[in-house]
């Protein structure tokens, strides 16, 4: 069956220093992905779209990069911020419409 | 505010019982998610509409069901309420945006269900 892994263990990371997340899935060939924040007790946020085409991807201090020769995302928070502490989840559209996400990373930024 | 309302944002109620979940995708927008996050199973996708027609569908249960109305806002119907359906319940309004060429979702706050 088709699986969207995101490791499940928070990340603590010191403010300043990158943060890295790996998503990864099996079984599917998405033509993109994209990553959403999520705080606590609210829903997701929008965050960056990389396409299948489409090594690398930034938006100010984020950076995703995509490989669909090993089914992997990388998103990556450099001079990460206390106010960057969230869940980040990953989301692939398997079969159409369906957006499924990942079950998220949560993200500690100590000052 | 992301533009898409949900109501209630939360609900206390017996096992048995049946609630009605509403949502108002963003103006403009013709899609609507609905996806059930509960502590143990993360974000489930539920079921899709398309300006008034069901899209897709995920793992949904029979005792759960929705639609989407000519005005675009949608309800989740859930009914014969065990313990486990409670959880934080979002709609999404999708639009293909024109930076990506692809859909991407706007989620409202969320209704809290807690059944007892």
């Amino acid at each position: 069956s088709q699986k969207i892994e995101q490791n499940s263990e928070a990340l603590n990371i010191q403010e300043g220093k990158t943060a890295t997340l790996t998503c990864n899935y099996t079984n599917y060939s998405p033509a993109y992905l994209q990553w959403y924040r999520q705080d606590p007790g609210r829903g997701p946020v929008f965050l960056l779209l990389i396409r299948e085409n489409e090594k690398e991807k930034r938006k100010e201090r984020l950076k995703v990069t995509f490989d669909t020769t090993l089914k992997q995302s990388l998103f990556h928070i450099t001079a990460s911020q206390p106010a960057d502490s969230a869940t980040y989840l990953c989301a692939l559209a398997l079969g159409g419409n369906k957006l499924t996400f990942g079950g998220g990373t949560r993200v500690l930024v100590k000052p | 505010d992301s533009g898409v309302t949900q109501t209630p944002k939360h609900l206390i109620t017996a096992t048995g019982q049946r609630v009605t979940l509403r949502c108002s995708p963003r103006s403009g927008d013709l899609s609507v998610y609905w996806y059930q996050q509960s502590l143990d199973q993360g974000l489930q996708f539920l079921i899709q509409y398309y300006n008034g027609e069901e899209r897709a569908k995920g793992n949904i249960l029979e005792r759960f069901s929705a639609q989407q109305f000519p005005d675009l806002h949608s309800e989740l119907n859930l009914s014969s309420l065990e313990l486990g359906d409670s959880a934080l319940y979002f709609c999404a309004s999708g639009a293909v945006q024109s930076a990506y060429g692809a859909n991407v979702l706007t989620f409202g706050a969320g209704s809290r269900l807690t059944v007892l």
